[in-house]
């Protein structure tokens, strides 16, 4: 089943402003990564912040969380022409032989430059 | 280069042929996963192997058949395919499969594009 969805869809924004992506999720979670993908290409791991954590900065990335709204955002500052790809969170849930990885379907960001 | 390589990139098949796909990760990770990526779909798990043994089985069709000889190398083989299996095929690694937060921090690869006629 689907356990992450991000909003918007699709967004386009000119170079050097923030963008924004929002990631909802519906049952209880370990940790939550956003993962970030250049057309045609594998994904590249951004970043990850556990359930106990509320923000988290990676240099232009801050990446809130919301355990009790199931919600988390990443905010990508100073965008730039090459940030343009699809951007996909992924919540992890523990338990079993292999803990529970499940994507979104992720945000398609383009950025004018 | 993520240290995940997937061979081959592009790959065109008919229905009943027999292909497979291979990756290797020299990352010394324990764990390695198969996910589907069809267009408007989120990304689908298919395999997973932690120490060699497979974990996770997400209710593939037996036309798709995983192998994974060491915690190194996996491979995808491919037999008997439809139209519908057209995709991009993403292999990952990750230190392991289960327990602790980086566990699952996945390195992918750049993806094996399929098309089945």
């Amino acid at each position: 089943s689907q356990q992450g969805e991000e909003d918007p869809q699709a967004l386009s924004i000119q170079e050097g402003e923030n963008a924004t992506m929002n990631c909802s999720y519906k049952t209880s979670i370990n940790n939550l990564q956003w993962y970030r993908q250049n057309s045609g290409r594998g994904l590249v791991h951004l970043i990850l912040i556990r359930s106990n954590e509320r923000e988290k900065h990676s240099g232009r990335l801050r990446v809130t969380l919301d355990t009790s709204k199931k919600s988390s955002s990443l905010l990508i500052t100073a965008s730039r022409a090459a940030d343009t790809a699809s951007y996909f969170c992924a919540t992890i849930t523990y338990g079993g032989a292999t803990n529970k990885l499940i994507f979104g379907t992720g945000t398609l960001l383009a950025v004018q430059p | 280069e993520t240290g995940v390589t997937q061979t081959p990139r592009h790959l065109v098949m008919g229905m009943t042929n027999k292909k497979s796909l291979k990756c290797e990760q020299h990352l010394g990770h324990n764990a390695m996963y198969w996910y589907k990526q069809s267009a408007k779909k989120p990304l689908e798990l298919m395999f997973v192997y932690n120490f060699k043994e497979q974990t996770e089985n997400n209710s593939v069709p037996s036309r798709f058949s995983p192998e994974c000889p060491n915690s190194s190398h996996l491979f995808l083989h491919l037999h008997t395919l439809q139209p519908e299996d057209s995709a991009l095929y993403l292999c990952a690694s990750s230190p392991w499969a289960q327990g602790v937060s980086g566990a699952n921090v996945l390195t992918f690869g750049a993806g094996s594009r399929l098309t089945v006629l």
